[in-house]
């Protein structure tokens, strides 16, 4: 089974502090995304990757950045942490050959007070 | 752009009813739509995922439609059960294999 994980299921940040969410995939993806889950608003996608070092901006980037210096690890970093940022936060991968399944984790609740 | 509704936004149903769960997108130009679970507080958890070539997918109690030109997807539950109790979404997989999701079906199996 393929299998996502995310390196905190809580987190509680002050605003101001830069902050990384790591995610690790043990399936050999190329592909990674993260997400954001909003009451109201769904998922959001903030960032995607296609392979080791490109990153490709989703639907809402901004006060985001992404790194992937290996194929099975994405990680988000908010470079300062703002209220607004408090969400939860979900990693996927899939592979780059059809049908193109997206597999989650566990997700990262992340309060920045 | 793509939008992806599904309707109803929530649902209560007493154990054993059958039932259907709706998805509407408004680009049939889709690769594929995946149908996930989501616990409170949890991950998503893939249940089917039907290509565009296809018309169903079925696993175990769940059976997923497609009918790409009209831009609809059904997931059918047979004899729900309480631990069916958890949030739907469907996400349609458009260009470069992004998901577009819907805003979900809260569903609530009542003993």
């Amino acid at each position: 089974d393929v299998k996502v994980t995310q390196s905190s299921r809580y987190l509680v940040k002050r605003t101001g502090e830069k902050v990384f969410l790591e995610c690790v995939q043990d399936m050999d993806h190329e592909n990674m995304f993260w997400y954001r889950q909003d009451p109201g608003l769904g998922l959001r996608l903030i960032y995607f990757s296609y392979d080791v070092k490109m990153k490709e901006k989703g639907d809402i980037p901004e006060g985001y950045s992404v790194s992937r210096e290996k194929k099975e690890r994405f990680s988000l970093i908010l470079e300062s942490a703002s209220t607004n940022q408090t969400s939860m936060y979900l990693c996927a991968s899939s592979s780059s050959g059809g049908p193109y399944e997206q597999y989650f984790g566990p997700g990262t609740r992340l309060t920045v007070t | 752009k793509q939008e992806v509704t599904q309707i109803p936004a929530a649902l209560s149903v007493p154990e054993g009813e059958n039932l259907v769960l709706n998805c509407s997108f408004t680009d049939s130009a889709i690769y594929n739509l995946q149908w996930f679970r989501q616990d409170p507080g949890k991950g998503l958890t893939s249940l089917l995922l039907i290509q565009s070539s296809q018309r169903e997918q079925t696993s175990g109690r769940l059976n997923a439609s497609l009918d790409k030109s009209s831009g609809r997807s059904t997931l059918y539950i047979a004899a729900s059960q309480p631990g069916d109790s958890a949030t739907y979404l469907c996400a349609v997989v458009g260009t470069a294999s992004k998901l577009t999701f819907g805003t979900g079906t809260r569903l609530q199996v009542t003993l």
